[in-house]
């Protein structure tokens, strides 16, 4: 079975710092990675993904994750934040060769982003 | 990129009454939708699977009765939630995959809230 950890509910930085979310997964093959955010009463967007290629995926917004196989981990960075980038952030999994590609998410990991 | 479309985007209803959400996808012809509920500050739980012209997948605890999803067209699901409840009081999200293959995105619609008073 696949799971996805996000380590914190909650996460605040400055604005101009580093964001980092955190993400683990467990998967009994290999994955393919979504990064979604989500703004207030809104779907998700799509931030990046990965899908066995590059282990660093670069995605919308100046966001970029690493897939890291030996940490089963798949966090998510951005050199510096803005107040736009405040929202709720969801890491998903997916199996890879799967016929439906399923998407299980974690738990959310909400960004705050103080002047 | 790809754009979902939900509506309605908001619904108030009594208990009892049945609701349709209608989930389109406006410039792609989706093979596969998916429909989520997300509860106050949780994640996103799939709930059904739906693929054109086939009867949807239904997650574990989904009771398929209650929770009709129909994908008639390339470009349209609708999700009823029969003899609605104030527990089936949340967020609904559908989402729409253009390919077969499993790396192709889903492209997330904006959501519907439905309250049952």
């Amino acid at each position: 079975a696949q799971s996805v950890t996000q380590l914190g509910s909650h996460v605040s930085v400055s604005e101009g710092a580093l964001v980092l979310l955190r993400c683990n997964y467990s998967s009994s093959v290999p994955p393919y990675l979504f990064w979604y955010v989500q703004y207030p009463n809104q779907g998700l967007q799509l931030l990046l993904k990965y899908t066995s290629a590059a282990t660093l995926v670069k995605g919308i917004n100046g966001f970029e994750a690493e897939f890291k196989k030996s940490e089963t981990s798949f966090h998510l960075t951005k050199p510096s934040a803005h107040m736009s980038d405040a929202a709720e952030y969801f890491c998903a999994v997916s199996p890879s060769g799967g016929s439906q590609g399923n998407l299980i998410f974690g738990k959310g990991t909400k960004l705050s982003v103080k002047p | 990129g790809a754009v979902v479309s939900q509506h309605p985007s908001r619904v108030i209803c009594k208990s009892g009454t049945s609701v349709k959400i209608e989930c389109r996808s406006l410039d792609f012809q989706a093979t596969t939708m998916f429909w989520y509920r997300q509860f106050p500050k949780q994640s996103l739980m799939l709930m059904a699977t739906s693929n054109e012209g086939s009867k949807a997948t239904y997650e574990q605890g989904v009771e398929k009765d209650k929770f009709l999803i129909n994908h008639a067209s390339l470009t349209l699901s609708t999700l009823t939630v029969t003899s609605a409840h104030p527990e089936d009081s949340s967020f609904y999200i559908c989402s729409a995959r253009g390919g077969s293959g499993t790396t192709d995105t889903q492209y997330f619609g904006p959501g519907t809230r439905l309250t049952v008073l």
